[in-house]
């Protein structure tokens, strides 16, 4: 697509169930990236891919968190056990090469969870 | 280690006005920095950006932004502020010691009001 498409838009659950949000990057992008917002906490980097593969996940706040990529393309963020706290809007990006410093990033509109 | 602070989390300007939005840095390299605009319920979209060319960026819709590395700030400007502009800003920083996502680090945002 010509963008960032993130599903569903928004996401209301209770308390102690599962959740998965979906990312499908512009398509061709190699890295791609997962950001939590809340409010007054600003924007939050959870996780990255560079194709399948992410290097780093000391950023995820909780074991109950977890992502995964296929096929170098959609990614998925999933919570399990999701908590109140886990409220927030959690945006996508993607970029076509993995140098964040030189590389613009493209978000998704968001996933607004609500967990009550 | 990186940082960035935006020095005013509230902005309201008249329309026709002037807009200034401050951003201050720390890095301990050479630093890329970014400025994204968040409209409501929409995702983020980069304003411009500073990778070490001139140190005066524009971007789109009429906004600017001057690197001083002396000063350590990035502010945004706009000569003339339209109803459009209102929205949440982010600065956002990036070092590139070798590459990998924990390099980008977003302030906190500031709301832009504009008032008629």
């Amino acid at each position: 697509g010509a963008g960032v498409s993130q599903s569903p838009s928004n996401k209301v659950t209770e308390k102690g169930k599962d959740v998965e949000l979906r990312c499908d990057p512009i398509s061709g992008h190699t890295a791609l990236y997962w950001y939590r917002q809340s409010l007054g906490q600003g924007l939050e980097f959870l996780i990255y891919f560079q194709g399948n593969s992410a290097p780093d996940k000391s950023g995820l706040p909780s074991d109950r968190f977890s992502a995964e990529r296929t096929g170098g393309s959609v990614s998925t963020l999933t919570i399990q056990r999701t908590q109140q706290e886990d409220s927030a809007v959690y945006l996508c990006a993607s970029s076509s090469y993995p140098r964040i410093a030189k590389n613009i990033q493209y978000f998704g509109a968001g996933t607004r969870l609500s967990v009550l | 280690a990186q940082s960035v602070t935006q020095l005013d989390s509230h902005v309201s300007v008249s329309e026709g006005t002037p807009v200034l939005l401050r951003c201050n840095y720390s890095s301990s390299y050479s630093p890329s920095l970014f400025w994204y605009v968040q409209h409501p319920n929409k995702g983020l979209q980069l304003l411009l950006k500073y990778t070490s060319a001139a140190t005066l960026v524009k971007g789109i819709n009429g906004f600017e932004a001057e690197f001083k590395k002396s000063e350590t700030s990035f502010h945004l400007t706009k000569p003339s502020a339209h109803m459009s502009d209102a929205a949440e800003y982010f600065c956002v920083v990036s070092e590139d010691p070798g590459g990998g996502a924990d390099g980008l680090t977003f302030g906190k945002g500031t709301h832009l009001i504009i008032q008629p």
